[in-house]
């Protein structure tokens, strides 16, 4: 079983709709992110978490929220999807002293129309 | 602020040719680490090496390498007798005291059979 698991792998919503993105994992990282890739920009973080009690923004937070609900897992919300949010959604984990590497999920494809 | 520029954003190959995929970056931090991913065609991101700042050794795994120049803030890397498999984007990302990681915009390399 994948140690990042990220739910659902695609999605296509309508603008206005609220859309919620799920990471799981079973690491034990107390850390964990959300990125976005667009084609030629590379990944960018919207959010951040480093335990249970610990939100902070990223480069691009504007138009989501997230909530971490436990250890193993950390959920990324769009209140009110626009078309401009369509992209591939990365979670990924890390642990303290880690040499900062993170793991990735496999990544989620959403459409908004 | 930390960047991370790859000036390349395409690069088609024959197969048996060398790739070297260029990396620059930019950190205050005297304490940082690198990487490289790469994102095959299926998505996901796959891990491919990790250097920290204090580690100048230059390595040679397999048909993979990378230089890593402080001097230059460079930190290449180079793909020895290409496969059509090779064929992907590849991502350099730096990582500091901050934990988070920056990415680069990714080079696409697509190897011709």
């Amino acid at each position: 079983d994948a140690d990042v698991t990220q739910t659902p792998r695609n999605r296509i919503t309508k603008t206005g709709k609220r859309i919620m993105l799920e990471c799981s994992q079973t690491k034990g990282h107390d850390r964990m992110y959300w990125y976005r890739q667009d084609p030629g920009l590379g990944l960018r973080l919207i959010y951040y978490s480093f335990d249970v009690k610990d939100i902070n923004k990223g480069e691009i937070s504007d138009g989501y929220s997230v909530s971490r609900q436990a250890q193993a897992k950390f959920s990324l919300s769009l209140e009110s999807a626009i078309p401009n949010q369509t992209a591939l959604y990365f979670c990924a984990t890390s642990e303290e002293d880690s040499n900062n590497e993170q793991f990735f999920g496999p990544g989620t494809r959403l459409t908004v129309l | 602020a930390q960047k991370v520029t790859q000036a390349q954003t395409e690069i088609s190959v024959v197969e048996k040719e060398d790739v070297t995929l260029d990396c620059v970056y930019e950190t205050r931090d005297t304490t940082y680490y690198l990487f490289w991913y790469k994102q095959p065609p299926s998505g996901e991101l796959v891990f491919l090496i990790r250097r920290n700042s204090f580690d100048e050794q230059n390595e040679i795994s397999g048909r993979y390498s990378w230089n890593f120049q402080k001097s230059t803030s460079s930190f290449n890397f180079t793909i020895t007798a290409s496969q059509v498999v090779d064929s992907a984007v590849y991502f350099c990302a730096l990582s500091s005291n901050d934990y988070k990681l920056s990415f680069g915009a990714g080079t696409t390399v697509t190897v011709r059979a």
